[in-house]
């Protein structure tokens, strides 16, 4: 199936600084991803809906000047979480559609501890 | 968005055929059913998709009735490398839909 990649896997960062996440789509381009967390033991929640070429569309609840995305090509979107504090430990995940399909692909994850 | 219902937990023996169904009541006309496994600390990996009827592919097969109101994933005899958490989704996938996942079935396969 089509792929979707995160990069870094994991990322460890001081309480206050700033983390990017990337997610790229590898072999088809996606007008539309989607970020997800997840806390241990628990669901996926979304976050956001990221379009490319325009404002990201976020979940109520989810601080869009926190949690800042960027969808700047039609295989990369990047999620950036600004000012970061422990609670914002967790697992970010990130997906995409081919479109040719009706399928949703996800990334491989990445890890985020603040401390 | 549709909504979906699963069992929480589910416990099977190596060998064993497991089926996992799931609830949606409020499927649109439009929704396609998809289902996800996901092991600890990696992304969920895409299962099997269907819209109506039976749809079977090399490692599981898809029930879903008339009605659409349900759905259920089979998994032919499964290994304790099949132990991890099912999650069913309904939506329009495909490049502009969005998914709201629900609680998902953890399946322990035990020796």
């Amino acid at each position: 199936g089509a792929v979707v990649s995160q990069h870094p896997s994991w990322v460890i960062c001081k309480s206050g600084t700033s983390v990017k996440i990337e997610c790229r789509s590898l072999d088809f381009q996606a007008t539309t991803m989607f970020w997800y967390r997840q806390f241990p033991k628990q669901s996926l929640m979304l976050m956001a809906t990221s379009n490319e070429g325009s404002k990201a569309t976020y979940e109520q609840g989810v601080e869009k000047d926190k949690f800042l995305i960027n969808h700047a090509s039609l295989t990369l979107s990047t999620l950036t979480v600004t000012s970061a504090h422990p609670e914002d430990s967790s697992f970010y995940i990130c997906s995409a559609g081919t479109g040719a399909t009706n399928t949703i692909y996800f990334g491989e994850g990445s890890w985020l501890t603040v401390v | 968005l549709a909504k979906t219902t699963q069992p929480i937990s589910m416990d099977s023996y190596e060998g064993q055929e497991v089926n996992i169904t799931c609830s949606h009541n409020n499927i649109a006309t439009n929704d396609y059913i998809t289902w996800y496994q996901q092991f600890p600390s990696q992304g969920p990996r895409f299962i099997i998709q269907g819209y109506k009827t039976k749809v079977t592919n090399e490692v599981a097969s898809l029930f879903i009735p008339a009605d659409r109101k349900s759905s259920t994933l089979s998994l032919p005899r499964v290994s304790l490398s099949d132990t991890a958490v099912y999650y069913c989704l309904v939506g329009l996938s495909g490049n502009t839909g969005k998914l709201i996942f629900g609680q998902g079935t953890t399946l322990q396969v035990k020796p």
